[in-house]
């Protein structure tokens, strides 16, 4: 089955960018999202892009795919403390409705 | 306001006791989903729905089951038959179709079983 997979956790300093890494192994994955959880909380849709895309940039928020490698990321510019969060990347398979998730990344911003 | 409300945010239970979790959504979306979240596992999907009365088991069904007798409503029932019931559970909307891409996710709740 489809898997996807994240690094645990990432600490940054308040003001640097943070760059959040998924691996992904379903070639016929058409969207792929990147999600927010605050604690306690649902998740909250950030962005998303197509498969037939490479980049996507969305104010503060920039994403990557590398499709030979099935590699996408999200890097959030001049991280702030309300940036601190969990974040889940996602893909939906072929033409259904499904979403993977991978095991979420947990953002950690220091002062 | 549009959204998705779950209830209640907490939940205990005893061990070998069934529990229903509530979701519903005035979206007016047909496809609704369930999720169960562990610490450093992500999301796993236990059921779903693309229309109403109609539902397919997800990755991880087994001592769960649900309903969808309306369009707005989709609850979740937690069986004593669930050998690890204590997780946070999440429930999530979407148009459904190709075109439609997002899923909306409710507040969760938390389930406890001891």
């Amino acid at each position: 089955g489809e898997d996807v997979e994240q690094s645990l956790f990432l600490s940054v300093r308040e003001g640097d960018s943070s760059v959040i890494n998924c691996t992904y192994t379903d070639s016929s994955s058409t969207y792929l999202y990147w999600y927010k959880q605050e604690p306690g909380a649902g998740l909250q849709l950030l962005t998303y892009i197509f498969s037939n895309m490479d980049m996507k940039q969305d104010q503060r928020l920039t994403v990557l795919l590398n499709k030979k490698d099935k590699h996408l990321s999200l890097r959030i510019a001049d991280t702030q403390t309300g940036d601190s969060a969990i974040y889940f990347c996602a893909e939906r398979e072929g033409g259904g409705n499904k979403l993977t998730f991978g095991t979420g990344t947990q953002l950690k911003v220091e002062l | 306001d549009g959204g998705i409300t779950q209830s209640p945010k907490y939940l205990f239970r005893k061990e070998g006791q069934n529990v229903t979790l509530s979701c519903e959504q005035n979206l007016n979306h047909d496809a609704m989903y369930w999720y169960r979240q562990d610490p450093g596992q992500g999301l796993r999907l236990i059921y779903y729905s693309q229309i109403v009365n109609d539902f397919q088991k997800g990755d991880i069904a087994e001592g769960y089951s649900v309903s969808r007798e309306k369009k707005e409503s989709f609850p979740l029932t937690v069986t004593s038959a669930q050998k690890n019931p204590t997780a946070f559970y999440l429930c999530a909307s979407s148009a459904g179709g190709a075109s439609s891409y997002e899923q909306y996710f409710g507040p969760g709740t938390r389930l406890t079983v001891t």
